[in-house]
Formats: C-alpha cells, structure tokens, sequence
C-alpha cells in the first residue's frame, strides 16, 4: 500500500496567521483527500483533492478557509487560513488505492498534522 | 440514526478478551473497517470486512458483523498494554465512496 509523508507533524500558531500542511505520497494514487479530527470527535471529511482541478468541498468547509492544491498524482496541500482556536485539530491526508490485502482496494492515512491555534 | 456509533471508553485488563462494538447506518455499506490510533499517530487499518461476510478473523482480532442489526464488532484476544489506542470504526457504501467514521472507542489496558 501508498506510504505517505505528511509535514509538518505539529505546530502553534498564532490567531489569523495561516498554516498550509504538505501530504507527499510515495506511488501515483487516484484519489487524495484530506480530513479534520477534533479533539475528542470522529474524523470529517473537509474535501477531495483533484488533480489539475479545484478540490470537491463537503458541506460546512469552503475554498477560502481551506485551500487546497494538488498539482500532481503524489502530492496536495491543504492550508489552513485565518486560523482561529476553533481551528485547532488533527489534519489528516488520506489517499486510495490498492491496500494491504489482495484485491482490496482501501484507504491509507498519514500520520496527521495536530495543529494548535493559540 | 444518521452516525456511525461507538461507546467513548474501554477499560479491560492485561490478559483479558476487548470487545469494541459499532452501529454503522447504511445497510448498503459494502465495506466495514476497524482503524487503530496510537497516541501522536494517524489511523492504522486494522482489519476490514466485507458485507457478505459474518465473521473475520486474523491471529488475536475477530470482527463479528451483524447486517440485520447493522452492528459490527472488533474482538481482541489476549489484550496487550501496546493495544492501548483509540479504534475507530468506519463503514463505507462502495469503493471510492466517502468513509464514515464513528467517534473512536478508547481502550486503556491496565496492567
């Protein structure tokens, strides 16, 4: 299965400044997507990264809030702008494609990016 | 009801069976899964199941799916203090459908 590289693993920032988080993928994957777990909470899905396109926003989570680029087949971004406390969570890029068990076809996670907005 | 449930917390001892259970909330769901979140870590998959299964097993975990019921459950034999983390639950309808994830059950194994 796709390994992937997420950067940074953690940072504080400050109120109003802007963060963006860099998802590295290891094989060419078809579908990226990025998500957003709350302290506490499930994850959420904030958006599906498309390549040489503009990203599929779920509801609640707007392109002004939470850019995302994905120029190529193994990389995307997502960055956080404005950020406020309530911005504070774990951001995870996942990707699709083939898994660890044989004719799955499945998920795999980074390790998250745990951002705290002070 | 229109999320994927678990109970917050799991507290067994060292040597004893877990049991997490799991109501997911499309009966179309094709895919089940159980992912691992160790302390500072992303999510691990565990183990998956397919909806035309009843039951899975590899080495110490066993998943029970329960389809009439929607109910899927994720048993660890002989718990570890490594298998301290938060699993999550997670169905999805059909490949390249968005997951949806239940809040995670926290496992803390005493020793």
């Amino acid at each position: 299965s796709a390994v992937i590289s997420q950067k940074p693993s953690r940072d504080i920032c400050q109120r109003g400044t802007s963060l963006t988080i860099q998802c590295q993928v290891d094989s060419q994957v078809t579908m990226m997507f990025w998500y957003r777990q709350q302290p506490g909470q499930s994850l959420t899905l904030i958006a599906t990264a498309n390549q040489g396109s503009e990203a599929t926003y779920e509801s609640g989570f707007v392109i002004d809030k939470f850019p995302i680029s994905r120029p190529n087949l193994t990389f995307s971004t997502l960055t956080v702008s404005n950020m406020s406390p309530e911005d504070s969570s774990i951001y995870l890029c996942s990707v699709t494609g083939t898994g660890p068990f044989p004719g799955h076809y499945g998920y795999t996670f980074g390790s998250g990016t745990r951002l705290t907005v002070v | 009801g229109e999320d994927v449930e678990q109970s917050l917390f799991l507290s067994v001892r060292e040597g004893d069976s877990s049991v997490i259970n799991c109501t997911y909330t499309d009966s179309s769901s094709t895919y089940l899964y159980w992912y691992k979140q160790e302390p500072g870590a992303g999510l691990q998959l565990l183990t998956y199941i397919f909806s035309n299964m009843d039951m899975k097993q590899d080495q110490r975990l066993t998943v029970l799916l329960n389809k009439k019921d929607k109910h899927l459950s994720l048993r660890i034999a002989d718990t570890q203090t490594g298998d301290s983390a938060i699993y999550f639950c997670a169905e999805q309808p059909g490949e390249g459908n968005d997951m949806r994830f239940g809040a995670g059950t926290r496992l803390t194994v005493k020793p």
